[in-house]
């Protein structure tokens, strides 16, 4: 079954220190990978995606994410972080069967202390 | 949030109503969704159209309905045989619904069931 892992519920960082947001997938096929942003009662945000191509994709807000095919990891990173950061962070894959949805995962807090 | 609406942004229902959802969208998008979220469980899909006239259940489709009678809308009736429909329901669309597109979200509904 197509899936994706969050595996941690919160990431605590510091202002201006790097910070990493960490995505596992499975799925068959070629994956198509995406991370959005929500802040509070607030619909989400699209930050990024990976399609093909360079395994370095960069994003929105000064965001990137590495796609590790062999690791199946696509992980969420910044290299400075700002307290405007602080939100739930979501990993999806595209489902490459019959049913067209993403796959979320459970999602990740991000908390910038200042 | 830009090009999709959604109303109202808070929803109360009593038991046994029937209450529907709006969303609209102008980026002259064909695919549109309808995503339920919770907390700790990410979001799960409800239903999708990809073309007017035209949809497709998704993972959690039991107690709700949808039509797709023109481009723009894609409203979500929540029946009173939905067993517990409290939560946050997102819309979406994207430009083609294929695998590689982007899924744009509005800003969201919170339905809550008194």
């Amino acid at each position: 079954a197509q899936s994706v892992a969050q595996p941690e519920d919160q990431v605590n960082v510091a202002e201006g220190n790097p910070l990493t947001v960490k995505c596992t997938y499975s799925v068959s096929g070629n994956p198509y990978l995406f991370w959005y942003v929500q802040y509070p009662n607030r619909g989400l945000q699209f930050l990024l995606k990976y399609i093909t191509g360079d395994n370095l994709v960069k994003g929105s807000y000064g965001f990137e994410a590495e796609f590790n095919k062999s690791q199946t990891s696509f992980h969420l990173k910044k290299p400075s972080a700002l307290v405007s950061d602080s939100a739930l962070y979501f990993c999806a894959v595209r489902d490459n069967g019959a049913t067209n949805k993403l796959i979320f995962g459970t999602g990740t807090l991000l908390a910038v202390q200042p | 949030d830009g090009g999709i609406t959604q109303s109202p942004k808070y929803l109360f229902r009593k038991e046994g109503q029937n209450v529907t959802l709006s969303c609209e969208q102008n980026l002259n998008h064909d695919a549109m969704y309808w995503y339920r979220q919770d907390p700790g469980q990410g979001l799960r899909l409800i239903y999708y159209s990809q073309i007017v006239n035209d949809f497709q259940k998704g993972d959690i489709a039991e107690g709700y309905s949808v039509s797709r009678e023109k481009k723009e809308s894609f409203p979500l009736t929540v029946t009173s045989a939905q067993k517990n429909p409290t939560a946050f329901y997102l819309c979406a669309s994207s430009s083609t619904g294929g695998f590689g597109d982007t899924q744009y979200f509005g800003p969201g509904t919170r339905l809550t069931v008194l």
